[in-house]
Parts: C-alpha cells; sequence; structure tokens
C-alpha cells in the first residue's frame, strides 16, 4: 500500500507556480521521496527525488519538510501541457533487495486552466 | 539516448490466448521492472530484474504470467492462457546502478492490452 497522502485534485492557472503537497508521515530514514507524474495515457514520468536536502532541476523544485513527514513539488511556471496525475512515491533507497519497487498511490490530477 | 520502448502498444486477443510483451530497456540499465494498471486501479508492480535473474516477482498475479530476460537485454511478459481481467496497461521501467544512494526509475510507454 501507499505509504504518501496526496489530495486528489489541484487547479492551476497557466503561468503560475503549482505546489503539490505530500504527506509521508511514516517514512523511515532511508526512504527517499520520489515524484512521477503522468499525463494521459503515457507512462509514468520521472520528475525528482529526495532524501532530506531540497532538490531542483529543470523540471521543478522538491521541498522537504525538516522532520521529512511531508513535501511539496513546486513547478514554478505551469503550462497547459503539465496537466497531468502527480505521484509522490517513497521508497526505499541504497538496496535492489525485494520490496524496492515503486508503489503507486492515487496521486493528484494537476488541471492547469488558461 | 533512447528511452524504454515496449511492444506492441496494442494488443487485443480473445480469451484464452496467448500474448507476448516486449520491453527494450535502457542500454546499459541492468534493472529491469514490469508494473501493470488494469481498469480503474492504480498502478501496481509485478516484477523486477537484475540483468537476467528475477530479483522480487512478488507482484505476479498468477503462473499464467511468465517473465524473461535472457541475456539481460530486452525482457518479454507472457500472458497464457489471457483472462478478461489481464485487461489493462503494462508498463515496462529500467534503471541503472544505485547512484547517489537510490536508482531512478525511467518508463516506457506501455503496452494496452485488451482482452475480449
Amino acid at each position: 500500500d501507499a505509504k504518501t497522502t496526496q489530495p486528489p485534485s489541484m487547479d492551476c492557472a497557466e503561468g503560475r507556480a503549482a505546489n503539490l503537497p505530500c504527506n509521508h508521515s511514516t517514512i523511515s530514514g532511508n526512504e527517499y521521496v520520489y515524484w512521477y507524474r503522468q499525463i494521459h495515457s503515457q507512462g509514468p514520468q520521472y520528475i525528482i527525488h529526495g532524501l532530506k536536502n531540497n532538490e531542483t532541476n529543470e523540471m521543478a523544485s522538491l521541498i522537504i519538510t525538516e522532520d521529512r513527514k511531508s513535501s511539496t513539488l513546486i513547478l514554478p511556471h505551469a503550462t497547459l501541457r503539465d496537466t497531468a496525475v502527480y505521484y509522490c512515491i517513497v521508497r526505499v533507497g541504497g538496496t535492489f533487495n525485494a520490496g524496492n519497487m515503486l508503489t503507486f498511490g492515487g496521486g493528484t490530477r494537476l488541471m492547469v486552466k488558461p | 539516448e533512447a528511452g524504454v520502448t515496449q511492444f506492441p502498444s496494442h494488443s487485443v486477443i480473445e480469451k484464452g490466448q496467448t500474448v507476448t510483451l516486449r520491453c527494450d530497456p535502457i542500454s546499459g540499465h541492468d534493472n529491469l521492472y514490469w508494473y501493470r494498471r488494469v481498469m480503474g486501479k492504480e498502478i501496481k508492480f509485478l516484477l523486477h530484474f537484475v540483468k537476467e535473474s528475477k530479483q522480487d516477482e512478488s507482484g505476479m498475479p498468477n503462473n499464467r504470467f511468465l517473465a524473461e530476460r535472457t541475456g539481460g537485454t530486452y525482457s518479454t511478459l507472457k500472458v497464457q492462457p489471457a483472462e478478461l481481467e489481464d485487461s489493462g496497461v503494462y508498463f515496462c521501467a529500467s534503471s541503472q546502478d544505485i547512484q547517489r544512494g537510490t536508482d531512478t526509475q525511467y518508463f516506457g510507454p506501455g503496452t494496452r492490452l485488451t482482452v475480449l
């Protein structure tokens, strides 16, 4: 079962920042926070991941609270093409042992509106 | 660099028939994963290969599903015989070795399987 909680849907105006929250209150010290998105029926697309420090790449920023119990994915200037389902996933790192798969929940359906 | 590719993109078969799905991972990626989404449900893990070895097949639903990865390159997932409940989208993902403490999985476009 998914270890994260996300709002089922959010709206964002085109050109504005989209801030997608995720709660992972039971996260363990060796678990990473991953974000993926699925646009329509395409394959999930990797966005960003982090352990405890904030991370930024060309797609988004990931802000993780100090206690690591929640995080926020930020799309700085949302476009219509960012309309998708966004998945926040926690996953153990440092091992390829059994149980290291990605566990998807329901995600947040982000609708970017003109 | 080519991404993960999957073939076919769509497959429509009748109940009781056999279907084989193929996944070509990103070149050099030792880890290959299969996932699927059945109608109305969440994406679920099926199994994980490290090179040609099955590392974790805890998500395989039953013995009608057989996955192989001979030579540690591409992988096939065979469903025999197919049942109606097998309909869904089958995704493949691949990843390299652990870097910065973890590996990142990159997904293919999926194969949409419809069993009639």
